[in-house]
C-alpha cells in the first residue's frame, strides 16, 4: 500500500496522559499535514512541514501539542496532558511540490475519558 | 465556518438524480480542492481545480470555479446510492502554498 498510512487508528486515554500519534506519508511526498477534525466539522489545519521544517502552525495548537518531522519522512504528533476537548479524529496529509493534491490517511480517532 | 461555507449543509436526492453543492470563500486562493468522506472514514481527494482553471471533469464529477464571485461548484451526475457521503473544499491560500481551510461540508444523502 503506498498511501498515507496513520498509527494507531484508534486511542482511548485518560485526562492528563501524554499520545503520540504516528502518520507516514506517501513516500515521495516532502509536504505532511495535521488536521483536527470533530463530529460534524470540516478538519481544522494544524501544522505542516515541508521536508523536516515545521513551517506553519495552527493557533489551535497549544503548548501542548508538538509535531516533528525529523528525517523528512515520518511525523509524528503529541498531545500531553490530554484534555476532554482533545477528543477528535486527527488525520495527515501529504503532498509533493509538484501537484497540490493532498492525500489523506485513515486518521487516528482520540478518545479522552 | 471556516472562512468559507458549503452549501447546503445537507441534500437529500433519488439515485439517477444530479447533486450540485457550492463552496464560497473570502479570501484569494490558488487552488481549490474537493473531498468525500465517509462516515467515521479518511477523506478521498476527487479533483483539483487552480485558480486559473474555470472547469474541470472527472467521470461524473463537475467541478466549476468562479474565482470573480469567490465560489466553485461540484456537480455529481447520475448520483447513485454509493455516492451517499460529505463533500468538503478545501481551500489553497494564496499566502501560504502549504495551508488549506475545509468548511464543514455538504451532507449528502442518495435514496435507491
Amino acid at each position: 500500500d503506498t498511501g498515507v498510512s496513520q498509527d494507531p487508528r484508534h486511542k482511548i486515554t485518560k485526562r492528563g496522559q501524554n499520545v503520540t500519534f504516528r502518520c507516514d506519508p506517501i513516500s515521495e511526498h516532502n509536504r505532511l499535514y495535521w488536521y483536527r477534525q470533530t463530529l460534524g466539522q470540516g478538519p481544522e489545519f494544524l501544522t505542516y512541514f515541508q521536508n523536516e521544517a515545521q513551517l506553519e502552525k495552527s493557533r489551535l495548537l497549544s503548548d501542548r501539542f508538538s509535531a516533528e518531522r525529523p528525517k523528512g519522512s515520518f511525523s509524528t504528533l503529541e498531545i500531553q496532558r490530554t484534555e476532554q476537548g482533545d477528543s477528535a479524529m486527527y488525520l495527515c496529509a501529504s503532498s509533493s511540490d509538484r501537484d497540490e493534491t493532498q492525500y489523506f490517511g485513515p486518521g487516528t480517532r482520540l478518545l479522552v475519558l | 465556518s471556516q472562512q468559507g461555507e458549503e452549501d447546503p449543509q445537507a441534500l437529500s436526492i433519488q439515485e439517477g438524480e444530479n447533486a450540485t453543492m457550492n463552496c464560497s470563500y473570502k479570501t484569494s486562493i490558488n487552488n481549490l480542492q474537493w473531498y468525500r468522506q465517509n462516515s467515521g472514514r479518511g477523506l478521498v481527494h476527487l479533483i483539483l481545480i487552480r485558480s486559473n482553471e474555470r472547469e474541470k471533469h472527472s467521470g461524473r464529477l463537475r467541478v466549476t470555479l468562479d474565482t470573480s464571485k469567490k465560489s466553485s461548484s461540484l456537480l455529481i451526475t447520475a448520483s447513485r446510492a454509493a455516492d451517499t457521503a460529505s463533500y468538503f473544499c478545501a481551500r489553497g491560500h494564496n499566502t501560504n502554498a502549504g495551508k488549506s481551510t475545509f468548511g464543514d461540508g455538504t451532507t449528502l444523502t442518495v435514496k435507491p
